[in-house]
């Protein structure tokens, strides 16, 4: 099974750099994706993460360590409009009848002004 | 882009009813999913399929059922619901299984069971 923690809540200002952790105890590792969880709305993708390393896509970017089961989401010049759930999920080792995905809890984050 | 849709926003239903909800995805996607919401609790997946007529119990199957009769279509079933079934459900799609293959997501159902 897969057991996956992240911070409950995080406050940051706008224009800030915050960085969210996600932490993983897996029986079987094919990737780690980011979403992101607008109240009231369907996640949306954002990042994904199979090697170890950073991954960079405009203000987001996404760190894997699978050595040491960590990741963690960095969002730059924070927007009133990230204000939002950021959802860390775990798949499983591919199998013969596909995988799955285990997602955290969920981060909320709240930008102030 | 990858559409996914679900037959209600909102249900309200009575201890005992059985209860459907319907999912569809127009990107001939091979595997759905069905999950569900709780604050503190995260997603959790009750069932995924990842072919017609195919089905796998997730991690909260109990009290549910699935049917893929269809490959764009996904059912949820609560054969009797309880009040402890109230909650967002949420259906993804996604293409394959390896690689970046996301899952699409559906906008939700919100169930109240009285």
């Amino acid at each position: 099974g897969q057991n996956i923690d992240q911070p409950t809540e995080m406050t940051a200002t706008e224009g800030a750099i915050v960085q969210i952790n996600c932490t993983y105890q897996t029986s079987g590792f094919n990737g780690l994706f980011w979403y992101q969880q607008h109240a009231g709305e369907a996640p949306t993708f954002l990042s994904y993460n199979v090697l170890d390393g950073l991954e960079e896509k405009g203000r987001f970017s996404s760190f894997l360590s699978r050595s040491k089961g960590y990741s963690y989401l960095l969002l730059k010049e924070l927007q009133m409009k990230d204000s939002a759930s950021y959802l860390c999920a775990v798949r499983d080792e591919v199998t013969g009848g596909g995988n799955k995905l285990t997602f955290g809890t969920g981060t909320q984050l709240k930008v102030e002004l | 882009d990858v559409k996914v849709t679900q037959s209600s926003r909102y249900l309200v239903k009575r201890t005992g009813e059985k209860v459907f909800l319907e999912c569809v995805q127009d990107m001939d996607h091979e595997n759905m999913f069905w999950y569900r919401q709780d604050p503190g609790l995260g997603l959790r997946l009750i069932y995924f399929s990842y072919d017609v007529k195919m089905k796998e119990k997730g991690d909260i199957p109990e009290g549910y059922s699935v049917s893929r009769e269809k490959k764009e279509r996904f059912s949820l079933i609560l054969e009797s619901a309880s009040t402890n079934q109230t909650s967002m459900y949420l259906c993804a799609s996604r293409y394959g299984t390896g690689g970046t293959d996301t899952q699409y997501f559906g906008p939700g159902t919100r169930l109240t069971v009285l």
